[in-house]
């Protein structure tokens, strides 16, 4: 059973494309986070969702928004892609702020 | 501030004993996160040290001083499997998590 799972792994696309990545967890947490991670290796928060509701909202492109249907699922939506946004975004979950359990990473390239 | 620091890289020998330093600045955290991370793959945890001392699991243990700004990673009787990516992180009272740049380590035979 994967606890936290996200897809696609890979993600190749366009510049000026909106693109989606989905984000699930099994462990019944009611924190779910998103990170990304650059290529010097930057493992930098953007959004946390605690019961739906947003509880940090870091001071990333309102070109990026986190949406959560339920306290399982966080997805991450991407508006308008740009060359910067390649990297390796990590989904995270965790019960209130203990250990955070981390999602395998979505590799997205923005050509 | 809620910076923190850490060394880039190091190299300890198989068997041996190797300390990870972390520095941060004082104001904000309530406590401090060790992960490892593995080239291409995801991190996972290792300790939550939220009060002075030392928390030892197994060959890994962390030690804090809150007062002081500082925590460190002990790895004992280093395994090759034990080459990655440490990583330090602050957690501000669940308002944030700011990770430090991690330390990357070489196990050598």
């Amino acid at each position: 059973d994967t606890a936290v799972s996200q897809t696609p792994k890979y993600l190749v696309t366009q510049m000026g494309n909106d693109k989606s990545i989905k984000c699930e967890q099994n462990l019944g947490h009611d924190t779910m986070y998103w990170y990304k991670q650059d290529s010097k290796k930057f493992l930098k928060i953007m959004f946390s969702y605690n019961n739906k509701e947003l509880i940090i909202n870091e001071t990333v492109p309102n070109r990026f928004s986190p949406k959560s249907p339920d306290k399982a699922h966080l997805n991450l939506h991407i508006n308008s892609l740009e060359l910067g946004d390649s990297a390796v975004y990590f989904c995270a979950s965790s019960q209130e702020y203990d250990e955070q359990f981390f999602g395998p990473g979505t590799r997205l390239t923005v050509l | 501030g809620q910076n923190i620091d850490q060394p880039t890289e190091m190299t300890a020998t198989e068997g041996a004993i190797v300390q990870i330093n972390c520095t941060y600045q004082t104001s904000g955290f309530n406590g401090l996160f060790w992960y490892q991370q593995h080239a291409g793959e995801a991190p996972t945890f290792l300790s939550y040290n939220v009060l002075d001392g030392l928390e030892e699991k197994g060959r890994f243990s962390s030690f804090l001083s809150r007062s002081k700004g500082y925590s460190y990673l002990l790895l004992k009787e280093l395994q090759m499997k034990d080459s990655a990516s440490y990583l330090c992180a602050g957690d501000n009272y669940g308002q944030n998590f700011v990770f430090g740049p991690g330390t990357r380590l070489s196990v050598l035979p």
